[in-house]
């Protein structure tokens, strides 16, 4: 089964609002409401963002939403922080019983 | 403290065998699923086992399937990942994680520890 797949960069100016795709399939994405979203700063530990599609846990800025349409989930950053440059992963159940993540994107603050 | 703390990790000639341990902390552990995501150099997080809270069921990525054994220890707090058979492409970084909610799998993975290394050459 491949990972889901997301744009391998994307980019901003501070304040501005970027969106991040993931795009799975009617197998994974498209048919459940188990999308999550991970920040991850390179030799740091993954940091939950998003669950059920476009939940916050308690503590994450409102700035991070998510969303999904169809085959693909979407994150967007409102208000784009220095602090926000770090790679970002979704990830998916699956009708065979596991778990996908997404190929990664790498987020730049201009 | 809510945390969890992965051991295991060293290098292994293809082939081999070793169990990593990830010992939880700060939370009721018999009520979560539990799981491993692994992350190799340069690449991308990749979701590898995971365990429902009672150990009744046990779920595999294709990839290791038939080959890693996920089980754990209640009484112990203890989550392990038993890797048989490796090859170099098992090499990576391999983080124990917690699922979201008590009694369910799969729904998002709120708790990370920080990792333990397994180098495969």
């Amino acid at each position: 089964q491949s990972a889901l797949t997301q744009p391998a960069s994307v980019s901003g100016f501070p304040e501005q609002s970027i969106t991040i795709s993931c795009a799975g399939t009617s197998s994974d994405v498209g048919a459940y409401d188990y999308v999550s979203w991970y920040q991850h700063h390179p030799g740091k530990v993954p940091k939950l963002l998003i669950y059920d599609v476009s939940y916050r846990p308690s503590g994450i800025p409102y700035r991070f939403s998510g969303s999904k349409s169809g085959n693909t989930a979407s994150l967007t950053i409102s208000g784009l922080q220095t602090e926000d440059e770090a790679d970002y992963y979704c990830c998916s159940y699956t009708n065979r019983n596991t778990c996908i993540f997404g190929t990664g994107t790498s987020v730049s603050v201009l | 403290e809510v945390q969890l703390l992965e051991s295991g990790g060293e290098l292994l000639h293809p082939g081999g065998s070793q169990r990593l341990s990830c010992v939880a902390s700060g939370f009721t552990f018999s009520s979560y699923g539990m799981g491993w995501v692994r992350q190799s150099a340069g690449k991308g997080l990749e979701w590898v086992a995971l365990i429902s809270y009672n150990g009744g069921n046990t779920y595999y990525a294709e990839s290791v399937k038939g080959r890693f054994i996920i089980s754990r220890d209640n009484s112990k707090k203890t989550v392990y990942l038993r890797v048989n058979n490796v090859t170099v492409e098992d090499t990576a970084i391999y983080y124990c994680v917690k699922n979201w909610r008590p009694n369910r799998n799969f729904d998002a993975f709120e708790l990370w520890g920080q990792g333990t290394v397994v180098v495969v050459s």
